[in-house]
Parts: structure tokens; C-alpha cells; sequence
């Protein structure tokens, strides 16, 4: 069964203090492991896809990097409307196309 | 615009009453998903479809149904028999061929009476 955990479960920073956010996983065969954003009361925004390790993706000011084993997600120079939940989730090869996501990280970034 | 679009923002359950969600979405997606989300909680599948007239039960179908008949809808019904029903619910879809990331709907928040 496809587990995901990430860390730390709620994280305050300083503006422009730059950080980063972790998830790992266990999955039988990687197909791909996504980062969302969420919003208090909306639904989840697509942030990036990230299917082999050693992949990299930059968006603004954030970076998404991938290992075998847990992703990263670095925010960098952080502005307060960063502020939001990030969610990591992981489809495998299995021949459904469920996502396993994790609780999320909370990030709270003070102006 | 392209998108999906969930309806009610909020609904209201009387016990023992089955409510309906709306989702509907115009990316020309095949695919299309419910989630449920709970505090401190990852998000759970409920139901997915792949194609049109044909869906499978997630990890926690139980005191759901789903119908798929048309490409661009896929409403889920919230039965009786859900014992816990107060959650958050979201509608996802994605292709199923290429790009596969599964884009969400804004959520419709289910409360007990």
C-alpha cells in the first residue's frame, strides 16, 4: 500500500526566510508525485509533477526536487500570500489512477 | 473559461435523507474523481471513472454512489446509510493518456442537521 507523510505538520516564517518542505513516500512503482496548494474553504491548485528522481521543477519562488525516496518542496524569499497548505500525493503503476496524498504542511509566513 | 465547477458551495443533510453533489467539468477529460477530505487527514478516494458509463469504487465507497453518463459529469450521491457524512468533498479529472495530473474542483462542504 502506497504511504505518504510529510513534515512538519505546520511551519511559521519570517518574510523572505526561505525554507524548505518534505514528503516522503513508499510506493511499489513510481508514477508520478505531485505537489498542490490549498487554500482555507477551496480546492487543491496544481503545482507540479515530478516523475523520476533527480527531476527538478521551479515555479515563482518555489522548487520542487525529487530522490527515490521523498521529495522537497523549497520556497524561497517566502511573501505572505505563500501562505496556504501544500499537499504531496503519489500514483503508482498499479492501473488505477488513485492519488495517495499526505496530511499536508501548513505554512504560515509572517509579514 | 476551462474548468470544473462543483455544486452547492455548501449543503445541508436531514438524518436519513440522500443528498446529491454536482460535478461538471469542460477540459474534455476523460477521467474524473470524488475525494473526500477530513481534518488531519489526507484525501480519500471515494469513486473514479476512466470512461463513460463505467466507474470504480475508491478506498471508502461505502454509503456512496456514482453515475457517469455523461463525459463531462459525475455526481455523487451521499446515501443514508453514511454514517458520518460532514466532510469535504472534491471533484477531480485529468486524461487518462500523456498528461495526467488530476486537476480539482472549489469543493462543496457537506454538513449534518
Amino acid at each position: 500500500e502506497d504511504q505518504v507523510t510529510q513534515s512538519p505538520e505546520a511551519l511559521r516564517l519570517q518574510e523572505g526566510e526561505s525554507s524548505s518542505l518534505n514528503c516522503s513516500y513508499t510506493v511499489s512503482g513510481l508514477r508520478g508525485l505531485f505537489w498542490y496548494r490549498q487554500d482555507p474553504g477551496k480546492g487543491p491548485e496544481f503545482l507540479f509533477t515530478l516523475y523520476s528522481a533527480g527531476e527538478e521543477k521551479e515555479k515563482e519562488r518555489l522548487k520542487a526536487t525529487l530522490t527515490k525516496k521523498e521529495s522537497f518542496l523549497h520556497i524561497t524569499a517566502p511573501k505572505p500570500e505563500d501562505s496556504a497548505t501544500y499537499l504531496c500525493a503519489v500514483q503508482d503503476h498499479g492501473g488505477n489512477e488513485k492519488l495517495t496524498f499526505g496530511t499536508g504542511t501548513r505554512l504560515t509566513i509572517i509579514p | 473559461d476551462g474548468g470544473i465547477t462543483q455544486s452547492p458551495k455548501y449543503l445541508f443533510r436531514k438524518e436519513g435523507q440522500n443528498v446529491t453533489l454536482s460535478c461538471e467539468q469542460n477540459l474534455n477529460h476523460d477521467a474524473m474523481y470524488w475525494y473526500r477530505q477530513d481534518p488531519g487527514q489526507g484525501l480519500r478516494l471515494i469513486y473514479s471513472s476512466q470512461i463513460v458509463n463505467d466507474f470504480q469504487k475508491g478506498d471508502i465507497a461505502e454509503g456512496y454512489s456514482a453515475s457517469r453518463e455523461k463525459k463531462e459529469s459525475f455526481p455523487l450521491t451521499v446515501t443514508s446509510a453514511q454514517k458520518n457524512p460532514t466532510a469535504f468533498y472534491l471533484c477531480a479529472s485529468s486524461l487518462i493518456t500523456g498528461e495526467e495530473t488530476q486537476y480539482f474542483g472549489p469543493g462543496t462542504r457537506l454538513l449534518v442537521l
